[in-house]
């Protein structure tokens, strides 16, 4: 069945670092991908999302590109703040059907 | 906007107990579902629905239920609750193909 794998955490950085959480799926078809966070104490909520091949989604300043030949979407930003420490998932929804499946989870601590 | 309610925040059962998880979505949204999370684990997926009276299992049904009477409202029950039902559940509804899930708060259950 369709699947996400995504890297572990967890990952701590100081303020203005580069962040990169790489995700891979398995999935038949041509899945829509997503990237969700999720702040303590809340419930998840999207960041960004591509829905074909070479979409880039944005939002926030974070970025992933829908890589169909790596069957990739790594999520990237340039400089984060100590506000976006979160969890941070990837998740793909499947072309022949509605299920929703998650990765495990990449805890992110940004330091000031 | 109210989005996607669940009831309750938070429960303590004893061992055996029963109960049930509300979940109601006020955006006419005919894909439902219930996930739990557990430290570490991510998301796993118990049961969805795609729409009223229709409901399908998801990778770890075993000790729960759902049901789907109306659009809005999707309960999941838990009958004879054990110890490894200790988890956060969310609940979480989708309007369509390209867009995305909209979850509740959640609700922590812990067995004991």
């Amino acid at each position: 069945g369709d699947s996400v794998t995504q890297m572990e955490g967890p990952v701590t950085l100081s303020e203005e670092a580069f962040l990169t959480i790489n995700c891979t799926y398995t999935a038949t078809g041509y899945p829509s991908l997503f990237w969700y966070v999720q702040y303590p104490g809340e419930g998840l909520q999207l960041l960004l999302k591509a829905t074909k091949a070479d979409d880039k989604g944005s939002n926030k300043g974070f970025e992933a590109t829908y890589r169909k030949e790596t069957t990739s979407f790594h999520l990237e930003k340039g400089s984060v703040q100590v506000s976006d420490s979160a969890v941070y998932f990837c998740a793909l929804k499947g072309s022949n059907d509605y299920k929703l499946s998650f990765g495990a989870g990449t805890t992110v601590t940004v330091r000031a | 906007n109210a989005g996607v309610t669940q009831t309750p925040k938070f429960r303590i059962l004893k061992i055996g107990q029963s109960m049930t998880l509300q979940c109601a979505q006020d955006m006419n949204h005919n894909y439902m579902y219930w996930y739990r999370q557990d430290p570490g684990m991510g998301l796993k997926l118990i049961y969805y629905s795609v729409g009223a009276g229709i409901t399908d299992k998801g990778e770890v049904p075993n000790g729960y239920n759902v049901s789907r009477s109306t659009t809005e409202d999707f309960p999941l029950r838990l009958e004879l609750a054990a110890p490894s039902q200790t988890s956060v559940y969310f609940c979480a509804s989708l309007g369509g193909r390209n867009t995305e899930a909209f979850f509740g708060q959640g609700t922590r259950l812990t067995v004991v």
